[in-house]
């Protein structure tokens, strides 16, 4: 079946650095990848997403990457702040439904002060 | 224009009893999707729902669990016969489902502890 696979599970960086989070996506057909920050407590919320008729897209310190060929997608994250941990989920869309969803499992971000 | 709401924020059931959580989509969309989420866990999908249609309900258990979407009025989730494994953070999220949209927008989740 489809699946989404996201590494690392648990990522610790020093304040200031950058981080990644990669996923790896089996569905050729999927268009969509989104990524969603979850703070503790708290509902996902959607910080970036990217259509597969682009290869890059930033917002501020957030980017994301797309390979198609490859079938992988990264989240970057530069100059790292406190406020930056938490949970991140990437997803890619699913063939059988214009509307739903495969998740990766997580990656929880921990930024040492 | 407020986000996906939803309620209660927190719910205590005693074993054998009724849960009902409930779900208002943001604005204009008409796409429903219910997610459970365990401790220290990913999102796992339940279902999906759209005004008055169930489009997938392949991630619900068959048993005790049932959601609706009516014409009016939120989305339900309900698990009737609550058992300790039903203890869990359950996220309700919309979307508007036109123009391709995948945007899926969470509210802030429920809280379920079976007792």
């Amino acid at each position: 079946g489809e699946n989404v696979e996201q590494h690392p599970s648990t990522l610790s960086v020093q304040e200031g650095d950058s981080a990644v989070i990669k996923c790896t996506y089996s569905d050729s057909a999927s268009n969509y990848f989104p990524w969603y920050k979850q703070e503790l407590g708290k509902g996902p919320q959607l910080i970036i997403d990217i259509r597969s008729n682009v290869g890059e897209k930033k917002d501020q310190r957030i980017a994301v990457t797309l390979n198609k060929t490859a079938k992988h997608f990264s989240l970057h994250i530069t100059e790292t702040q406190p406020e930056d941990s938490a949970v991140y989920f990437c997803a890619a869309s699913s063939r059988d439904s214009n509307y739903q969803l495969i998740w990766g499992a997580g990656t929880k971000l921990i930024i040492k002060p | 224009n407020a986000g996906v709401m939803q309620n209660p924020r927190h719910l205590v059931r005693r074993r054998g009893q009724e849960a009902r959580l409930r779900c208002s989509p943001m604005k204009g969309h008409s796409h429903v999707y219910w997610y459970r989420q365990l401790p220290e866990e990913g999102l796992k999908f339940m279902v999906y729902l759209q005004k008055e249609n169930i489009i997938d309900e392949s991630g619900m258990p068959k048993e005790r669990f049932s959601a609706e979407f009516p014409k009016e009025g939120p989305s339900i989730l309900r698990i009737q016969q609550v058992v300790r494994g039903d203890s869990a953070a359950y996220f309700c999220a919309s979307s508007s489902g036109t123009g391709g949209g995948y945007e899926q927008y969470f509210g802030p989740g429920t809280r379920l502890t079976v007792t």
